[in-house]
């Protein structure tokens, strides 16, 4: 079993329509939880970022972590045809100094006009 | 400041020859990433170096070697590559919080 789990879609939806975009763990001693954006043919971007459960709103884009249940979430409101992408969710254990990243697999949404 | 730049970005190599992926970053991290990014298995760690002088094997180290030249610079080695190394390859670099990445290189083994 891996350890982050994430379900690669296709997930396809029309402007203006909120997306949730998920990854579930199974390894409880993550505290560090991000969200890369990945446009094609290019390198990952981090979105976002937070330390620990509870909400994390940015412009258009709220991320969301339940420790309790291993989950972790990301939502856009009023998606664009730009959000159009692959979101790569990741965690670490430690919240600061050097720690290796894990990754999940990547979700590629797509935002039709 | 042009972050984490990487040559070559396209390469076709045949099985069994060599080649060097060279990596640089101007952000003054001490931490340095080769990952490679297949179809289905997302970013998997292959070696890093959480400091200048310093490399460490990750998830998948086989048929590759690294070396750390300087605190800018972290190169990728394919000894004798094989079909199997067909991939996007991308380097990364990290202050405390956040992974920078490289533009990648696709590499093709025939």
């Amino acid at each position: 079993q891996k350890e982050v789990e994430q379900d690669p879609g296709p997930l396809s939806v029309p402007e203006g329509a909120i997306v949730s975009l998920n990854c579930t763990y199974s390894n409880s001693a993550f505290q560090y939880f991000m969200w890369y954006r990945q446009y094609s043919r290019k390198g990952p971007e981090l979105l976002m970022y937070t330390y620990s459960s509870g909400n994390k709103e940015d412009g258009r884009f709220t991320a969301q972590v339940d420790k309790s249940s291993k989950y972790i979430s990301l939502f856009i409101r009023d998606s664009q045809p730009s959000d159009s992408a692959t979101y790569l969710c990741a965690m670490r254990k430690g919240v600061t100094g050097f720690q290796k990243l894990v990754f999940g697999t990547g979700t590629r949404l797509l935002v039709s006009p | 400041n042009a972050g984490v730049t990487q040559t070559p970005k396209f390469q076709v190599l045949k099985t069994g020859q060599s080649m060097t992926l060279q990596c640089a970053q101007d952000m003054n991290h001490n931490s340095m990433y080769w990952y490679r990014q297949d179809p289905g298995m997302g970013l998997r760690l292959i070696y890093y170096s959480a400091s200048e002088g310093t490399t460490d094997k990750g998830e998948v180290p086989n048929g590759y070697n690294v070396s750390r030249l300087n605190k800018r610079e972290f190169s990728l080695r394919l000894e004798s590559a094989a079909p199997s190394q067909t991939s996007v390859y991308f380097c990364a670099s990290s202050d405390d919080n956040e992974q920078f990445f490289g533009p990648g290189t696709r590499l093709t083994v025939l």
